[in-house]
């Protein structure tokens, strides 16, 4: 099976940055990939990796380090358009399995 | 990107009726749709996985005669909830990639709230 840890909450004031780690334990990867929800919404795909390394996309960044089951979202000049869940979700052949979400609130 | 439709949005159905969500991918064919269950401020719980043309697959503890999903179509998947019970309410979404996309990457219906009373 699948397992992923990652903060419950963070909150941040805007224009900061704000990093979310999260650790997996899976049998299968074929990736991590990261996920935006806000309250009442759809889930919306904001980046993965399959290798190791960081990915940027915007004030959005990824990284992934397979050897240590660890990666991380970076979100900078944080907005308050930001404030969401953000979930990190693991690929184990064709599904994806998520981790429990990461609250972030900006702050004025 | 791709557009995943719902329908409906939300629904409050009586204790031991079966409800239907219907998932559609509007611009793009999906043999494959998943299915995800969420409570509130919880994590996204795949329940099953649809086949267009074949029998869903389903995720351990999920029961198949309650949940019964059809993808009769390569832009249809639908979800019954059949006698639905006060403990089957929660936000169903349902998820496809696209067929050129990594299945890394998914497009998701903007969810269905169900409300058994």
């Amino acid at each position: 099976g699948q397992s992923l840890e990652q903060p419950s909450e963070v909150t941040a004031v805007e224009g900061a940055i704000v990093q979310i780690n999260c650790t997996y334990q899976t049998s299968g990867f074929y990736g991590l990939s990261w996920y935006q929800q806000h309250d009442g919404g759809a889930p919306t795909f904001l980046s993965y990796n399959a290798l190791d390394g960081l990915e940027e996309t915007g004030r959005f960044s990824s990284f992934l380090s397979r050897s240590d089951s660890y990666g991380y979202l970076l979100l900078q000049e944080l907005q308050m358009k930001d404030s969401a869940s953000y979930f990190c979700a693991v690929r184990d052949d064709y599904k994806l399995s998520f981790g429990a979400g990461t609250t972030v609130t900006v702050r004025a | 990107g791709a557009v995943v439709s719902q329908h409906p949005s939300r629904v409050i159905c009586k204790s031991g009726t079966s409800v239907k969500i219907e998932c559609r991918s509007l611009d793009f064919q999906a043999t494959t749709m998943f299915w995800y269950r969420q409570f509130p401020k919880q994590s996204l719980m795949l329940m099953a996985t649809s086949n267009e043309g074949s029998k869903a697959t389903y995720e351990q503890g999920v029961e198949k005669d309650k949940f019964l999903i059809n993808h009769a179509s390569l832009t249809l998947s639908t979800l019954t909830v059949t006698s639905a019970h006060p403990e089957d309410s929660s936000f169903y979404i349902c998820s496809a990639p696209t067929g050129t996309s990594d299945y890394n990457e998914q497009f998701f219906g903007p969810g269905t709230r169900l409300t058994v009373l």
